[in-house]
């Protein structure tokens, strides 16, 4: 059980806003910057946003991250089947001094 | 290319040690953490520890201090991740991954499988 929650599942059809919440505590979301990440069966994790809404060179802007207070959101607009996929969720936890992933997401597109 | 290389999948018995690596190349090893983080089947990413390689300063996530021991060695851009009695229950995708307040390198990946 993370201590920053996702929720299990979220869907959407072709061209859909759909958007991911991620939701901790003020030791964690509420104090440090969180970053997201989506990964494919059988590849590596991609670095999706890091420092609440910032985008590394390559992620379509089609995504778009943010916080607020405790609770962190991934929100992807004009979904694409190619979206499908996992996606977490990261931020450091100031009690555990270390970083905690959310539970994880499983896209899918309908 | 700026790279983590982990070292290749393992198929272990229960009871047996298991030191998999990751190593870092064309970028300054000891000025990042790097950090492990285990898929198990069909489960999500869980966070087990982190090291800085250049003082080789460890911590651990709660729920793998004293399962695990990772280590790192500087000279040869090095992070390794240690089991000294295999269970089961650790056959999992273990992937090792850069640490800048988030990760943003990662390596490809070691599966470890430990079945009698």
């Amino acid at each position: 059980q993370s201590v920053v929650t996702q929720p299990p599942s979220a869907s959407g059809t072709p061209g859909q806003r759909v958007t991911i919440s991620c939701s901790g505590s003020s030791s964690n979301i509420g104090s440090n910057a969180v970053s997201w990440y989506q990964h494919l069966p059988g590849t590596t994790p991609k670095l999706l946003f890091y420092s609440n809404d910032q985008r590394p060179s390559g992620v379509p802007d089609r995504f778009s991250g943010s916080k607020s207070g405790t609770s962190a959101s991934l929100a992807i607009s004009g979904l694409q089947s190619e979206d499908e996929a996992d996606y977490y969720c990261a931020v450091w936890d100031d009690s555990l001094h270390g970083p905690v992933f959310g539970g994880g997401t499983k896209l899918t597109v309908l | 290319e700026v790279q983590l290389v982990q070292s290749g999948a393992e198929v272990k018995k229960p009871g047996e040690s298991l030191k998999i690596s990751c190593k870092g190349s064309r970028y300054t090893f000891t000025n990042h953490w790097i950090g492990w983080v285990r898929q198990m089947p069909g489960k999500g990413l869980e966070w087990m520890g982190i090291i800085y390689p250049a003082d080789s300063e460890t911590r651990y996530s709660p729920s793998f201090q004293g399962q695990v021991t990772i280590s790192a060695d500087k000279s040869i851009s090095t992070a390794y991740l240690q089991w000294n009695s295999l269970k089961a229950s650790d056959t999992a995708i273990y992937y090792c991954a850069r640490h800048f307040s988030y990760f943003d390198l990662w390596g490809r990946g070691t599966l470890v499988t430990v079945s009698s």
